[in-house]
């Protein structure tokens, strides 16, 4: 099956530094990227969704010039949580469309702790 | 997309069968029934889909009522590594984004 992956798995940072955390389409060519957060014990909650070559276009209540999303290519989207503070840390995932398939393909997820 | 609601929990006996039910009864007639699992700390993985008609595949087999207003997915012989969290999505085209609700955590139990 298509695979996805995500870098860092997982990553510490101080509270105020920027942290990037990519997501590539290892064997398919990804138009559509999305990107979710999800924290302890609740459900994945959709940030938005990046287009290639294009602005990314996010979701009700997310700030996004805090979490810059960049899709320069058809395989790599990336997800920068910019100034991070402590009630950033969570679980990042991202998933992505295959052109032809039924379902969407999940990341392994990122998991970010900021002190 | 339509709004599902599903139990918060279940468990279930290992080589036993685990039926795990949603209800959708706001669905269109142009939304597909998806579910994915989540096992802990991993990412969701795609299980099956249906529109109305019953599906059966490796994993697990979709049951949707005639009037689609609930569905039941079935692991015929759950296991252990079956332990997840369940979530039933509904979703007009594979474009669409998925909206995850709070699913239903099963718990496979020796």
């Amino acid at each position: 099956g298509a695979v996805v992956s995500q870098h860092p798995s997982w990553v510490i940072c101080k509270s105020g530094t920027s942290v990037k955390i990519e997501c590539r389409s290892l064997d398919f060519q990804a138009t559509t990227m999305f990107w979710y957060r999800q924290f302890p014990k609740q459900s994945l909650m959709l940030m938005a969704t990046s287009n290639e070559g294009s602005k990314a276009t996010y979701e009700q209540g997310v700030e996004k010039d805090k979490f810059l999303i960049n899709h320069a290519s058809l395989t790599l989207s990336t997800l920068t949580v910019t100034s991070a503070h402590p009630e950033d840390s969570s679980f990042y995932i991202c998933s992505a469309n295959r052109p032809g398939a039924i379902e969407q393909f999940f990341g392994p997820g990122t998991r970010l702790t900021v002190l | 997309d339509a709004k599902t609601t599903q139990p918060p929990s279940m468990d279930c006996a290992e080589g036993r069968a685990a039926n795990l039910p949603c209800n959708h009864s706001t669905i269109s007639g142009n939304e597909y029934v998806y579910w994915y699992r989540q096992i802990h700390s991993q990412g969701p993985q795609y299980i099956i889909h249906g529109l109305k008609n019953n599906e059966t595949n490796e994993m697990a087999s979709l049951i949707i009522t005639e009037d689609r207003k609930s569905s039941t997915l079935i692991l015929p012989h759950a296991t252990l590594r079956d332990t997840a969290v369940y979530y039933c999505i509904v979703r007009v085209d594979t474009a669409s984004k998925l909206t995850f609700g709070t699913g239903t955590r099963l718990q496979v139990t020796l």
